[in-house]
């Protein structure tokens, strides 16, 4: 069974671009959740995606958005990059049940820099 | 404010020298402890699942314990092999929504 694959694994940009992150997850998996991983603050949720829809939100500013589709593959994107959104971006997959407590599977993420 | 604490930051091993890594959290309504395992350049994978006071859990070299206000993750006799940075979250509910929340790890060595 494929696991959770992100691409790309790596990405420079530069200051006010704008980048897009996809993930795809384990097949039968409906629930998607995105992380931001820095060595200062660790894993810091952004958002969790199921069926299509936003599940759940953290505190990160309006330019992290995301969506997901019909078979379940999400993406992320962050408009008008700052220097501080350098960091591995990880995505993470589980089937999604709403009392929660699920393992989640986590994709290897997309390291980005931001010059 | 709910908070997740891991200690040591780093811990170094020599083969065979068994230890223990901390969690400690203040959340409120806890739902379900975790731990999970992550190796340079890859996303974390998952270990145990801890949910009362009281609970074990084992696997191979690695047994995970929980009290009320900490977790436990013994390694038993490591093995180079298990160098890696643990990762402990703790998942809780806040109104409608749950979250979870992640401590910063501890980066263990295992030396040969």
């Amino acid at each position: 069974k494929a696991g959770v694959t992100q691409t790309p694994r790596y990405l420079i940009k530069t200051r006010g671009q704008q980048v897009t992150l996809s993930c795809s997850p384990i097949s039968g998996h409906r629930s998607v959740s995105w992380y931001q991983q820095t060595p200062g603050q660790g894993l810091q949720f952004l958002f969790e995606y199921f069926s299509e829809t936003q599940r759940n939100k953290g505190n990160f500013p309006g330019r992290f958005s995301g969506r997901q589709f019909s078979n379940s593959r999400s993406e992320m994107n962050v408009s008008t990059l700052e220097l501080g959104d350098s960091a591995l971006y990880l995505c993470a997959s589980s089937r999604g049940q709403a009392e929660g407590n699920e393992k989640l599977f986590f994709g290897s993420g997309t390291q980005l820099s931001v010059l | 404010e709910d908070q997740v604490t891991q200690s040591p930051e780093a811990l170094r091993l020599q083969e065979g020298e068994s230890s223990s890594l901390n969690c400690s959290y203040t959340v409120s309504g806890l739902r379900g402890l975790f731990w999970y395992r992550q190796d340079p350049g890859k996303g974390p994978e998952f270990l145990f699942t801890l949910y009362s006071a009281g609970e074990e859990k084992e696997k191979e070299r690695l047994k995970a314990t929980l009290t009320k206000k900490e977790s436990f993750l013994h390694i038993t006799a490591p093995k180079p092999e298990d160098s890696a940075t643990y990762l402990c979250a703790v998942q809780a509910w806040a109104g409608n929504n749950r979250k979870l929340i992640w401590g910063l790890g501890t980066s263990l060595a295992v030396n040969p």
